[in-house]
C-alpha cells in the first residue's frame, strides 16, 4: 500500500461550519490531489498540488481551498460547508506529473453535512 | 463535457467467463490511459495502464486494448473471478506538464459464481 493516510475517515457536521480534511503521505511524492466521488459522477478533481505551496484548481474547486506547506501534507478546507459537499473525498499522490505514472489513492473520508 | 465516458454503468458476468469493460474518450491529446478498481469503503487501486505508443498491454488476467483511431479502450479480464466484483474506473491524461487525470464515471462489475 502507498503510504497515504487520510483523516478523519468519517465526519458529520452542520451546514455553515468550517471543515478541514488532511492527507498525509510518507512517500515523498511531489504531486498530491483531492477528489470527490459522488453517485453518477465518478471521481472529480477538486484541487491538486505539484509542489510545496504550488497548487491549482480542478474541475469542481468552487467552495474549496487547499494548502500545502510541507511535502507530506495536503489540506482540503471547506470554509463554510454546504449540503452539496456531502461526499466521499479521496486524496491521491504521484511521483511525477500524471502523464506517465499512475496515481495512488488513500482510503477516503466520508463527509456528511446536515 | 465528458472527456472520458464509460457508457455501461453495470455489467454482470459468470465466473470463469470473460469480462469486457469499455471506455471512450474525446480528447485526441490523451496519450496515457489507466484502469482503476474500487471496492466499497476503499480507495481506488491502480490496475493497469497503457501508453498511446502501444495498442495492447497485458498483466496476468488483465489486458487493456487501445484503439486510437476510434478513441476507445477496453479492459479484458479472463477468467473472471468473484473477487473481481468492484467498480472499475477508466482514466486518461496528456503527457505534458501537470495535466491531471480525467476519470470516467465507472462501471460496476458483478461476477456471479
Amino acid at each position: 500500500d502507498a503510504g497515504i493516510t487520510q483523516s478523519p475517515r468519517h465526519k458529520v457536521t452542520e451546514t455553515g461550519t468550517p471543515v478541514t480534511l488532511r492527507c498525509h503521505q510518507t512517500e515523498n511524492h511531489r504531486y498530491m490531489y483531492w477528489y470527490r466521488q459522488d453517485p453518477g459522477h465518478g471521481l472529480r478533481l477538486i484541487h491538486y498540488s505539484y509542489g510545496v505551496k504550488d497548487t491549482d484548481k480542478g474541475e469542481v474547486s468552487d467552495g474549496y481551498s487547499v494548502s500545502r506547506s510541507k511535502t507530506e501534507d495536503f489540506l482540503l478546507t471547506l470554509e463554510s460547508a454546504t449540503s452539496s459537499q456531502t461526499s466521499v473525498y479521496f486524496c491521491a499522490i504521484s511521483v511525477t506529473a500524471p502523464g506517465n505514472q499512475p496515481q495512488h489513492f488513500g482510503d477516503g473520508t466520508r463527509l456528511s453535512i446536515l | 463535457d465528458q472527456q472520458v465516458k464509460q457508457n455501461s454503468p453495470s455489467l454482470s458476468v459468470q465466473e470463469g467467463r470473460i469480462s469486457i469493460l469499455n471506455c471512450d474518450y474525446t480528447n485526441s491529446m490523451f496519450d496515457y490511459f489507466l484502469w482503476y478498481k474500487k471496492y466499497p469503503a476503499e480507495g481506488p487501486t491502480f490496475l493497469i495502464s497503457i501508453s498511446s505508443i502501444k495498442d495492447k498491454n497485458e498483466d496476468g488476467r488483465f489486458t487493456v486494448f487501445l484503439n486510437k483511431s476510434a478513441k476507445h479502450l477496453s479492459l479484458h479480464i479472463v477468467p473472471s473471478q468473484p473477487g473481481d466484483s468492484a467498480v472499475y474506473f477508466c482514466a486518461a491524461s496528456e503527457d505534458s506538464g501537470n495535466t491531471p487525470l480525467v476519470f470516467g464515471k465507472g462501471t460496476r462489475l458483478s461476477v456471479i459464481a
